[in-house]
């Protein structure tokens, strides 16, 4: 089956320390995307990528990098300089211009 | 800069009644798309339905239908017969179609309670 694949389900972090989560795709989709979530705030874009080996930051990027070195692949990494990285991340993907995306399951991040 | 806004952070509605969901957006741009995406307590994205900002009849899927007011930036949801099952979170959702970005721009959510 078709889908998008993130892990780990949750993660939890020491002050500190990098870490990355991984988005694995088989859809065929061009584009990939990170969005951080909090409660009361909705969805926030954190860094996008329309074709492989080029990507864009998205609003709130400080502290985040990424990776597109195949198409099927967009981890990202939570620097320790994000200064409050709990939250729930979201990856997903969409064609250039289908009309919306395609989203994984997620990944509960928990500093410790 | 493209902006959603959700002004009910939560609602209920009885089960087998109706109940509509706000949202407005913010843009300058005439080319663009709307969305309704559900989250269930397993926090799984689910695409509930889109409209195109070219197209003046409303969108529906099954029990959930839009009234999109382009004049008015409002893209309301309405869920009838609500069901158990309806009960999540709810996000509106922009994108515009013009420019080589075309990312998904979120409102803040209403969470929906479907009381029995």
């Amino acid at each position: 089956d078709g889908g998008i694949t993130q892990s780990p389900k949750y993660l939890f972090r020491k002050e500190g320390q990098n870490v990355t989560l991984s988005c694995e795709q088989n859809l065929n989709h061009d584009a990939m995307y990170w969005y951080r979530q909090d409660p009361g705030q909705g969805l926030r874009l954190i860094y996008y990528s329309q074709i492989v080996n080029d990507f864009q930051k998205g609003d709130i990027a400080e502290g985040y990098s990424v990776s597109r070195e195949k198409k099927e692949s967009f981890p990202l990494t939570v620097t320790s300089a994000q200064k409050n990285p709990t939250a729930f991340y979201l990856c997903a993907t969409s064609y250039t211009r289908d009309y919306g995306y395609t989203f994984g399951s997620g990944t509960r991040l928990t500093v410790v | 800069a493209q902006t959603v806004t959700q002004s009910q952070p939560e609602m209920s509605v009885q089960e087998a009644e109706t109940v509509t969901l706000s949202c407005t957006y913010d843009t300058s741009e005439s080319d663009y798309y709307l969305f309704w995406y559900k989250q269930p307590p397993s926090r799984q994205m689910i695409l509930v339905i889109r409209q195109e900002a070219y197209k003046q009849q409303n969108a529906t899927e099954n029990r959930f239908s839009v009234n999109f007011q382009k004049a008015a930036k409002s893209f309301s949801l309405k869920i009838s017969d609500s069901q158990l099952g309806d009960a999540a979170m709810y996000f509106c959702a922009y994108r515009r179609e013009s420019g080589s970005a075309r990312q998904l721009t979120f409102g803040s959510g209403t969470q929906l309670t479907v009381l029995p």
